[in-house]
């Protein structure tokens, strides 16, 4: 089982505002890195998926970069909206497997 | 969409009784997998199946089994439900998209255990 760890568990920001949110991971027989956005009530929906080290993805307002040496990736939102407010959920798979190992995810709420 | 249903989607059910999940793909994806929600642990990994009759163990696959006879269909079963199982079930298939894989959710199944 990997240890994912993500951080902070819970963000709370004004309309506006940038953030972003770690996720940390073994370094060791690394595969690949998701990144998952997750509303209430609704399932994740897949937003990165990142295997080379210095890899950045972006989508819209959203971007995320990785580091597999150092075991961890970042997860970017410029200029926050509302419609934002979703839990963020990284998880990790090594060579071994294709399963993958979720972290706790951070919860973010943006404040209109 | 990723073509994926659970049924059914709520249910609630007495201790010690058993349930079944059942998770159906029209896709015909090779990988499907079996997840629980929990306040404070994200997802966790109960089964996964590699292919008709191949399947392998999560993290948290203590009183669960699954079966998958067909490629379209993966079962999860709970032989004698506990509390601790209440949860929210989510099941999953990998698909392979400019050759990295990623997973796909279906709906989920709200499970209540009595």
């Amino acid at each position: 089982i990997l240890n994912v760890e993500q951080s902070p568990q819970s963000l709370h920001v004004q309309e506006g505002d940038s953030t972003n949110f770690t996720c940390s991971f073994p370094s060791s027989n690394f595969y690949a890195l998701h990144w998952y956005r997750w509303e209430t009530a609704k399932s994740p929906e897949a937003l990165f998926v990142m295997t080379l080290n210095g890899d950045e993805k972006k989508k819209g307002r959203i971007s995320a970069t990785l580091n597999t040496k150092e075991g961890y990736s970042y997860l970017y939102i410029k200029g926050s909206q509302p419609e934002d407010s979703a839990t963020y959920l990284c998880a990790c798979s090594d060579t071994g497997r294709r399963a993958l190992t979720f972290g706790s995810g951070t919860r973010l709420q943006v404040q209109p | 969409d990723a073509g994926i249903t659970q049924s059914p989607r709520h249910k609630v059910t007495e201790t010690g009784t058993p349930v079944t999940l059942r998770c159906h793909q029209t896709e015909n994806h090779r990988y499907m997998y079996w997840y629980r929600q929990d306040p404070g642990h994200g997802l966790r990994l109960i089964h996964y199946s590699y292919g008709v009759k191949d399947t392998d163990k999560g993290e948290v696959s203590d009183g669960y089994s699954v079966s998958r006879s067909k490629t379209e269909d993966f079962l999860l079963t709970l032989e004698s439900a506990t509390s601790s199982q209440t949860s929210v079930y989510f099941c999953a298939i990998s698909r392979t998209e400019s050759g990295t894989d990623t997973q796909y959710f279906g709906p989920g199944t709200r499970l209540t255990v009595l």
